[in-house]
């Protein structure tokens, strides 16, 4: 069976500093990663993912993520934090090379302080 | 281009009702699937649909069921409301066709809140 693991309900950042939004995951074989973002009242929004190729993958509004194999980690990353990205994070995986459906993560409320 | 689209936005029912929530997706896509998320917590995958069949099914029951058309949207009905039910069913549509299914993101609607009272 896949899973997530988003260990912080809650991450609180200065805006102007860095963000990291935490993500672990188990999954048989090789995993394609994504990363979410849902602002109050609406639908999820794709940010990125990453299938294959580079561990730093790069994604929508200067959000990146780090693929790490050996930790089974996506943790996704913002240099600088904007007021306007509070709102919360899911992080999602399913198999590589398979139809099966998305597994998400409990979520991360982040909220930037001005 | 019109991106996923949910109807209604909101929705009220008791318990023992049954209620339909229709879906239509992103121009291009053809398949769609449904999650229910209940509050605080992430997207639980329901059901997909892809050429007019359910293609995987996650853990709920059979009061849970769906539909697509030939233009590709889809309803999710569900029978016997609970109060358990009571969540945002968001739907979220893909492209399959030309192999690239695996790994092209979903694209979600804004979800419909249902409350069972």
């Amino acid at each position: 069976a896949q899973s997530v693991a988003q260990p912080e309900d809650q991450v609180n950042v200065a805006e102007g500093n860095p963000l990291t939004v935490k993500c672990t995951y188990s999954v048989s074989g090789n995993p394609y990663l994504f990363w979410y973002v849902q602002y109050p009242n609406r639908g999820l929004q794709f940010l990125l993912k990453y299938i294959t190729g580079d561990n730093l993958v790069k994604g929508s509004y200067g959000f990146e993520a780090e693929f790490n194999k050996s930790q089974t980690s996506f943790h996704l990353k913002k240099p600088s934090a904007l007021v306007s990205d509070s709102a919360l994070y899911f992080c999602a995986v399913r198999p590589a090379g398979s139809a099966r459906q998305l597994t998400f993560g409990s979520g991360t409320q982040l909220t930037v302080l001005p | 281009d019109a991106g996923v689209t949910q109807s209604p936005t909101h929705l009220i029912k008791t318990r023992g009702q049954q209620v339909t929530l229709r879906c239509s997706p992103k121009s291009g896509h053809d398949t769609v699937s449904w999650y229910q998320q209940a509050l605080g917590q992430g997207p639980q995958f329901i059901f997909q649909y892809y050429e007019e069949e359910e293609r995987q099914r996650g853990n709920f029951p059979d009061r849970f069921s769906g539909h697509q058309f030939p233009n590709y949207s889809s309803e999710l009905n569900v029978n016997a409301l609970l109060l358990g039910d009571s969540a945002l069913y968001l739907c979220a549509s893909s492209l399959t066709s030309g192999g690239a299914s695996f790994f092209n993101e979903q694209f979600f609607g804004p979800g419909t809140r249902l409350t069972v009272l």
